[in-house]
């Protein structure tokens, strides 16, 4: 499966404040997904981020909040904007295997936000 | 949408019984069935999956089964050990390129020894 790497690995911000989150794919993969992590919950997604195409969002994520960028098929960043206590979670990129369309998980952001 | 209810939220096993975690699912279109373990502080990682096609997959201690009429999947893992203590998720989604995943709330298993 493909090595995916995220960055940061954690952050702590303050309110208000925004922070983007990159997502770096070892090969080319079409399909992208940013879910969110809530603390001991399961795993929500925000959007499907598909190269050359706006990102599609789950309901109850707005490109305002969360907008996101695909500029090629092995990058993708996710922007935490004008952030607030409850969005402290752990962010993870997925990327979709092709052929199989299986799903493979970044090690995750984790983002406290004070 | 779909929706994917999954069952107990917690489970506690003796090393060497087995573990069984329950999923069912809303929508007949998805075909597509894998489950995740998350060790703590670790990212998801996939363990096995089921497409519709087929009733029941086994890879060395762990199997799935699906029953599609019922809407209906499981986990099952045999020979218990320490190391399989971990979060379970389940999910659903169709199996086509670009479908996101629909997971269900997870189950806590912890295996003592």
């Amino acid at each position: 499966s493909a090595v995916i790497s995220q960055k940061p690995s954690r952050d702590i911000c303050q309110r208000g404040t925004s922070l983007t989150i990159q997502c770096q794919v070892d090969s080319q993969v079409t399909m992208m997904f940013w879910y969110r992590q809530q603390p001991g919950q399961s795993l929500t997604l925000i959007a499907t981020a598909n190269q050359g195409s706006e990102a599609t969002y789950e309901s109850g994520f707005v490109i305002d909040k969360f907008p996101i960028s695909r500029p090629n098929l092995t990058f993708s960043t996710l922007t935490v904007s004008n952030m607030s206590p409850e969005d402290s979670s752990i962010y993870l990129c997925s990327v979709e295997d092709r052929g199989r369309y299986e799903q493979y998980f970044g090690p995750g952001t984790r983002l406290t936000v004070t | 949408g779909e929706n994917v209810e999954q069952h107990p939220s917690t489970l506690s096993v003796q090393e060497g019984d087995s573990a069984v975690i329950k999923c069912t699912y809303s929508d007949s279109a998805s075909n597509y069935f894998p489950w995740y373990k998350q060790e703590l502080g670790k990212r998801p990682q996939l363990i096995i999956d089921i497409r519709s096609n087929v009733g029941e997959k086994k890879d060395q201690r762990i199997a799935v089964t699906l029953n599609k009429t019922a809407k209906h999947f499981s986990l099952h893992i045999t020979e218990t050990q320490p190391e399989d203590s971990a979060v379970y998720f389940c999910a659903a989604s169709m199996d086509q390129a670009g479908t996101a995943l629909i997971f269900g709330k997870g189950t806590t298993l912890s295996v003592s020894s």
